[in-house]
């Protein structure tokens, strides 16, 4: 089952940093943070993920905090293209991916 | 970049009817997965695939439901008797060998279930 937190919805200006954040207290040290993505009723798009260490790749940022109970995804520059649901999930390497309601991103003109 | 395929992408069906939603998962991986979403609600897990067994299922997962790897490349989920709230969207996904850094899953397009 979903162990996180995340806003319901969100607004970005395009050009922007979006910073969507993820609170996930109750996470256990073996268990990692996974952002993805789904673009209208589109499958899920994988973004980013990470254990303790800020990681970043060519599509976006992950900054988890030093107890690991909250996390952030940026977007560095959104484009209206990023308009998505975000869905942070906590889990274990191994085990099954489990979706929670994720922040609807609007990103704006 | 590799992708998932999944077919067809929309299938209208007759309540009680059986239908066979196909997936080609991406060639080198081994372990497969359907998903499904319900209009307006979360993506959820239906059971995972490996070896040429079910490695895991949800509740949802019931004896209506089956899947099968027939070939080397294709992945089915078959439903014997749909229902009128078997309608959604149905992912498949698959991931490679594994590995605590590998875990990504990839996604198909998803095929659109309607049941009358």
């Amino acid at each position: 089952d979903a162990k996180t937190t995340q806003p319901p919805s969100m607004d970005c200006a395009e050009g922007r940093a979006a910073n969507l954040p993820c609170n996930h207290s109750t996470i256990s040290g073996n268990e990692y943070v996974y952002w993805y993505r789904q673009i209208h009723s589109q499958g899920p798009q994988y973004i980013i993920h990470g254990l303790k260490n800020n990681e970043t790749n060519e599509m976006a940022s992950l900054i988890i905090t030093e107890d690991r109970k909250s996390s952030t995804l940026i977007l560095p520059h959104a484009t209206l293209r990023d308009t998505a649901v975000y869905y942070c999930i906590v889990r274990v390497a191994g085990n099954q991916f489990y979706f929670g309601t994720g922040t609807s991103l609007t990103v704006i003109p | 970049e590799p992708e998932v395929t999944q077919t067809p992408s929309h299938q209208v069906t007759q309540m009680g009817q059986e239908v066979i939603l196909r997936c080609v998962p991406i060639s080198n991986h081994l372990y497969f997965y359907w998903y499904r979403q319900i209009l307006g609600q979360k993506v959820e897990f239906l059971v995972s695939f490996y070896n040429n067994e079910i490695s895991e299922k949800s509740e949802i997962f019931d004896d209506q439901f089956s899947v099968e790897r027939p070939d080397g490349s294709n992945f089915t989920l078959k439903i014997r008797s749909t229902k009128l709230e078997d309608s959604a969207m149905y992912f498949c996904a698959s991931k490679s060998s594994g590995g605590v850094t590998n875990e990504k899953l990839f996604f198909g397009s998803g095929t659109q279930l309607s049941v009358l």
